[in-house]
């Protein structure tokens, strides 16, 4: 394992607030991701680091913004959450030997009413 | 936007058989990765293949990644209900990973 821990596990709030999403990792691992899977759609990059403050839009950006201030930290926010955001989230991590090579959290069950 | 397709989409089968899953996309990845994913828990790594042609076996399970690097296949032998799961394929483009829309299998005892 990894060591990857998010938080929170489960979150229920309301269509026009701000969430916060946390992804924490202690292997030292370089790059950092943040996915999301929906029925149907598998999973679908959100944005991923490469480095502490060095961040890239993936597939599905839009409403959605990260930061990564510690190596260990990579931080998912909803600035103002939408109904379509409702979704499992998870957060990935992989030392930099392999691309493919992604260890994962155990996902962020998030709702919005 | 590099696109895998995964069928079939749903597999159930008894246990004993013998099963085939595909991956198919139209663009070439540096390497494919097959996880395996079960309810409440993040995926997880089965196998990498890198070069076109490969065939890796992991027990009962033998992946390969096509001449051309564009698709690839895992094949289970004698499913068990331990194999039960969501099975992911995704292709590396530089460190980004796309995935597949999955395939869940079903092995009922």
């Amino acid at each position: 394992d990894a060591g990857i821990t998010q938080s929170p596990r489960h979150k229920v709030t309301e269509t026009g607030t701000p969430v916060t999403l946390r992804c924490h990792q202690t292997e030292n691992h370089r790059y950092m991701y943040w996915y999301r899977q929906d029925p149907g759609h598998g999973l679908r990059l959100i944005h991923y680091s490469y480095g502490v403050k060095d961040t890239d839009k993936g597939e599905v950006s839009d409403g959605y913004s990260v930061s990564r201030s510690k190596t260990e930290d990579f931080l998912l926010t909803l600035e103002s959450a939408t109904s379509s955001q409702t979704s499992v989230y998870f957060c990935a991590s992989n030392p930099g030997t392999s691309p493919g090579e992604l260890f994962f959290g155990e996902g962020s069950r998030l709702t919005v009413l | 936007t590099q696109l895998l397709e995964q069928s079939p989409q749903f597999l159930s089968i008894q246990e004993g058989e013998n099963l085939t899953v595909y991956c198919n996309s139209s663009s070439v990845f540096s390497s494919l990765q097959w996880y395996r994913q079960e309810p409440g828990e993040g995926p997880v790594l089965l196998v990498t293949v890198v070069t076109g042609g490969e065939v890796k076996k992991l027990k009962r399970l033998t992946f390969q990644f096509g001449d051309a690097r564009k698709d690839s296949s895992l094949h289970i032998t004698a499913a068990q209900p331990g194999d039960t799961g969501l099975y992911l394929c995704a292709g590396a483009n530089g460190w980004q990973l796309t995935f597949g829309s999955g395939t869940q299998l079903t092995v009922l005892p």
